[in-house]
Parts: C-alpha cells; structure tokens; sequence
C-alpha cells in the first residue's frame, strides 16, 4: 500500500537546524512531487513548500525560502526537509503529503491536492 | 497572497444531521480548491478537490461546490467519525498553497 513514514520526534536548541525524513513505498517515487506541510500547536495548516523527486527541483513558500532545503535520495525513496535557524516558533508538527496528479486527454497536470500524508515528525525548539 | 476564511468557526451538530461549511477566497481561486479532514492526533485526509470532485474511497455523504470565492463543503447526514476539523486550501496561486483556518464540528 502507499505509504509515506517519517523520522521520529526531534528537541532541538535556538539556533539549531533539524533534517526531517520521509521515506515512501508502494508507489514509483520519482514520479509524484512531495509536499511538506506544518502545523503550530493548535494552529492550522501551513504550506512550506514542494519537491519534485525527480529531478530534485524545488519551490519554497517565500516565508521560508532562505531557510529551508528540502532534498531527495532516489535510492531509497526519502525526502527530506531541513529547517535551520530554528526558533520557538518552529515548534511543530512537520508533514510530508504526497502531491495528487491527474491525466486527462494523456496530459498530466499536478498540485490538485495532498493525497497520502505521512503521520507528522514533531519538533520541538527550547532552550 | 490569496487569504482564505473559513465559516463558522465551530459547528456543533448531531449526529445524522447536514454539515453545511464555507470557505471564501480575497480574490478568486478558480475552482482550485481543496478541502480536508483532520481528527486529533493525526495526518489530515483529503476529501475534495477542483471544489467538487472527491478524492478517492471518500463517502458519497461528502460534497463540495462553489468557484471563484465561495465554497461549500456538504456533509449531508453526520457520522460520527465525522467530528473533525475541516481545512480548505487553494492552488490558485503558484507557489503558494495557502490553507483556511479550519472549522471544527463538534457533536452537540
């Protein structure tokens, strides 16, 4: 079955980076972008940006670029999302989502919504 | 940026009653709209996308409308693994994939 596994939970200093991982199976991974998606402690949802697997190109929301990478390893179907400069703000619930791709007519088009989510890495930022 | 707002804030309903959520885009979003369920502790689920068309092995008692600025997300009789937040979130304007607040359904 498809299915989207996240690295565990991380507590991390002001300051630090932390590198989340996310490996996916039962699917062609190079073929469905990623998404990674986070969520403040009883906040809503807030989009950070999306990786294309396959040919590891990327597209940062504006609020993070400069402080985000998000990366790939086709060997073994990871993603992965690195935040750095970390603040108390960061503390949250990090998802990956599969992004959901329709055909239509044999034309492909992308980013109609997040299909298959991971269950969320939740990081901690405190002194 | 595309701001989205979601109504009411809260629904409180019984159950086998009908859900009627809003979602209302600052400028439109087409029919680019998704919308999503999540129970506590979990990974949010999606049920609807392009406004109407829902997502894979979701129930029939689920269905959305709308275009351009207004949204509607129907529940047409309430189970009760349907006491959720809901979320609407729009791809209009790439490269942002901005989220709703979120309404929460809450069993009265």
């Amino acid at each position: 079955q498809v299915q989207l596994v996240q690295s565990g939970a991380e507590v991390k200093k002001p300051g630090a980076s932390v590198k989340v991982s996310c490996k996916a199976s039962g699917y062609t991974f190079t073929s469905y972008f990623m998404h990674w998606v986070r969520q403040a402690p009883g906040q809503g949802l807030e989009w950070m940006g999306i990786l294309n697997p396959s040919g590891g190109s990327t597209t940062y929301a504006q609020k993070f670029q400069g402080r985000v990478t998000m990366t790939r390893d086709t060997s073994t179907s990871t993603v992965y999302m690195e935040l750095s400069s970390l603040r108390s703000e960061d503390t949250a619930v990090y998802y990956c989502a599969r992004d959901l791709s329709i055909t239509v007519a044999g034309i492909r088009d992308y980013y109609y919504g997040m299909d298959v989510w991971g269950q969320g890495t939740t990081v901690t930022v405190s002194s | 940026e595309i701001v989205l707002t979601q109504s009411p804030a809260t629904l409180s309903l019984s159950p086998g009653e009908r859900a009627t959520l809003s979602c209302r885009a600052s400028q439109s979003v087409s029919s680019y709209l998704a919308w999503y369920q999540q129970k506590p502790g979990q990974a949010p689920r999606l049920l609807i996308y392009d406004a109407s068309n829902r997502a894979t092995g979701i129930p029939a008692r689920f269905s959305g409308s709308g275009s351009g600025t207004d949204f509607t997300l129907t529940i047409s009789s309430l189970e009760p693994e349907d006491f959720a937040v809901y979320y609407c979130q729009q791809r209009s304007n790439w490269p942002s994939f901005t989220f709703g607040p979120g309404t929460k359904v809450d069993i009265k």
